[in-house]
């Protein structure tokens, strides 16, 4: 049981390239959440899904593409990268379940440096 | 609205207690949370408390809620040097759709042997 995992781990793009954060879960969890995390700033939600087909935006949308097409994944696309977009960004999904299970599962996170 | 504050730094001595402080704003929070993210490394849950108690124990861990002052804190009892980490708490509420968690902007522990 991988839980959430998160590909790749390091990536430095050049300003005006593209790019797909990879997500992926193995635990059947419908409810799945791209956070980038700023040196002592805490974790700020870029985008969240529901489901397969459903996707919204969170505090930090802008810059930023989701699609959920399977319950298991989840990529973020960094379409025109800018340094504001150097953080490293965590994925995480949640189950439906019974309330005491409302925690994240979170994956370990990519660090990426726009230069 | 939603906002949530912690102090930014905390330092410890081996074998004392830690208590890691937390404000919230939200009065509809439901579940509030305090995870632990070690160095690069994701998020990942130590406990939780419901809005509708006061305090949780759980082994060395100690979570007190004042709804009143809307103040949640993290005691962790005989700190060992592996609970130096950057500790999370975080509020979600039963209104946002898709289970959203604010979080706060983290507390890092550091402890010295």
């Amino acid at each position: 049981n991988a839980g959430v995992t998160q590909t790749p781990k390091f990536r430095i793009l050049k300003i005006g390239q593209s790019m797909t954060l990879q997500c992926t879960q193995d635990m059947n969890h419908n409810y799945m959440y791209w956070y980038r995390q700023d040196p002592g700033m805490g974790l700020k939600l870029i985008y969240y899904s529901v489901g397969a087909g459903i996707t919204d935006k969170g505090e930090v949308p802008n810059g930023y593409n989701v699609s959920r097409s399977t319950t298991e994944d989840f990529p973020l696309r960094l379409e025109l990268a800018a340094p504001s977009q150097t953080s490293v960004y965590f994925c995480a999904s949640s189950t439906t379940g019974p309330v005491a299970n409302y925690g994240y599962t979170f994956g370990s996170g990519t660090r990426l440096t726009v230069v | 609205g939603e906002d949530v504050e912690q102090s930014l730094f905390l330092s410890v001595r081996e074998g004392d207690s830690s208590v890691i402080n937390c404000t919230y704003t939200d009065s509809s929070s439901t579940y509030l949370y305090w995870y632990k993210q070690e160095p690069g490394a994701g998020l990942q849950l130590l406990t939780y408390i419901f809005s509708n108690m006061d305090m949780k124990q759980d082994q060395r861990l100690t979570v007190l809620l004042n709804k009143k002052d809307k103040h949640l804190s993290l005691r962790i009892a005989d700190t060992q040097t592996g609970d130096s980490a950057i500790y999370f708490c975080a509020e979600s509420m039963i209104k946002a759709a898709g289970n959203k968690l604010t979080f706060g902007g983290g507390t890092r522990v550091l402890v010295k042997p």
